[in-house]
């Protein structure tokens, strides 16, 4: 099983609500990453959790939360998001960086649109 | 920093005929390299990677790689491209902090458009 699950796929919000979005993977790795990509861009890095605990964060905004509750699960929680943050949300996993099986899987992305 | 470039917004190619992708990167020390391909509105697929070893990669849905370390490229090939090759892909350097992950930096993205 080489999958990445997210949910919800679509998700609408307006700029007071709070949403989270889900990220599982049973692949048994210990590496779990948020990525942010606009339409027509490349995904963008936002954080990257190792061993469940929080290893970069690039300078998100604070309305930004991730959380990492067991080594299957990645949440980002979302609050008082702006109309820019509207993108596409990638959730990806992979190995530790030892030895050659490095590459990330990705799930299949929240597309997310603040109103 | 670690980056990749991708010359090329975009890639016309006849049904039946070879596709390239180019991508060169900048790196210090070793490169990790990858190729991944996008399908609208999903993620992305892995399609390949080059770590050590041959020069020329292969990888999923019949494409391949090729790493040339005095041109500092690895571009994507496929000898004969599908309709069904249309999508954006992108090439990715891989920045290894020790313990903490893999930071992936991608390229601008190429989009391919295959036409019948």
């Amino acid at each position: 099983d080489t999958e990445v699950t997210q949910t919800p796929k679509h998700l609408v919000m307006g700029m007071t609500n709070k949403k989270s979005l889900k990220c599982e993977q049973h692949m048994g790795h210990r590496a779990m990453y948020w990525y942010k990509q606009k339409a027509k861009k490349p995904p963008e890095l936002m954080f990257v959790y190792s061993y469940e605990k929080l290893s970069i964060n690039e300078s998100v905004p604070s309305r930004f939360s991730p959380e990492c509750p067991n080594s299957s699960l990645l949440n980002l929680h979302l609050h008082a998001l702006q109309p820019e943050d509207s993108a596409l949300y990638l959730c990806a996993s992979s190995q530790l960086p030892r030895g050659r099986n490095t590459e990330a899987f990705f799930g299949q992305g929240t597309r997310l649109t603040v109103v | 920093a670690q980056s990749v470039a991708q010359p090329e917004d975009q890639v016309n190619v006849a049904e039946g005929n070879p596709l390239t992708v180019k991508c060169t990167y900048s790196v210090s020390g070793n490169p990790y390299l990858f190729w991944y391909v996008q399908y609208p509105n999903r993620g992305l697929q892995f399609l390949l990677k080059y770590i050590t070893g041959d020069n020329l990669v292969k990888g999923s849905y019949g494409f391949e790689a090729e790493f040339n370390k005095s041109q500092t490229s690895f571009h994507l090939k496929k000898p004969s491209a599908l309709v069904s090759d249309s999508a954006l892909y992108f090439c990715a350097v891989r920045d290894t902090i020790k313990a903490a992950g893999n930071k992936l930096t991608f390229g601008g993205g190429t989009r391919v458009l295959v036409k019948p």
